[in-house]
């Protein structure tokens, strides 16, 4: 059974880092591109980022370009994303999830997600 | 620019069916997309696939009550016999080589 559980949300001041992580299990982690999407409450989701199973190719939505970094230890089946310079816009709560095929959505598995706050 | 757009919210009776619509713009409607169920308080849940020539691929353990269909720019997802935990949020998503896009969303009420 796959399993995707994130951690590493909380409560972060403007400007701030945060570094949130998602461990898999139930597939074989190398093989798959990962992504990270968030929730704005209140609003829909918006995809973040995405990684190839290899870390060769990486994408980010333009919103964070710079400021947010996603990586991946395959040897640990953990994806991480480094967020920097919060901002109150970044507040969401946070989901990882798995591409259907190597390096192609859909996402046909996600976390429960991790909540971050960014707030004084 | 991939856009998707949904109507915010949709109801129908308890046993009835509904069919949601996505809309691609104009330069995209021969794209594959995804729709995702997402109920309170829980992740995102992966329905299916809606190819471009209509067919669908679905996730694991995605009920017979839930198919897609296409007719041009307009992507449709179909929920038959409908239960109270069909109420939920409802995203399509189409992608591109680096970049995905999520429609706004449609809040399904089950009467």
């Amino acid at each position: 059974e796959v399993q995707l559980l994130e951690s590493g949300g909380g409560l972060v001041q403007p400007g701030g880092s945060l570094r949130l992580s998602c461990t898999a299990s139930g597939f074989t982690f190398t093989t798959y591109a990962m992504t990270w999407v968030r929730r704005v409450p209140g609003k829909g989701l918006e995809w973040v980022s995405a990684i190839s199973g290899d870390s060769a190719t990486i994408f980010y939505v333009d919103s964070v370009k710079g400021r947010f970094a996603v990586s991946r230890d395959n040897s640990k089946n953990t994806l991480f994303l480094n967020m920097n310079s919060l901002r109150a816009e970044d507040t969401a709560t946070y989901y990882c999830a798995k591409y259907y095929e190597t390096w192609s959505p859909p996402f046909d598995h996600w976390g429960q997600g991790t909540l971050v706050t960014v707030s004084s | 620019q991939l856009v998707l757009t949904q109507p915010p919210s949709a109801s129908a009776s308890l046993g009835a069916s509904v069919k949601l619509t996505c809309t691609l713009d104009s330069g995209h409607n021969n794209y594959a997309i995804a729709w995702y169920q997402q109920q309170p308080e829980k992740g995102p849940r992966y329905l299916m696939k809606v190819t471009s020539d209509g067919s669908h691929i679905k996730g694991d353990g995605i009920p017979d009550r839930f198919s897609g269909s296409r007719s041009g720019a307009e992507r449709y997802l179909t929920i038959s016999s409908l239960q109270s935990e069909d109420e939920a949020d409802y995203y399509c998503q189409i992608w591109a080589i680096g970049i995905v896009v999520f429609g706004g969303g449609t809040k399904l009420t089950v009467l």
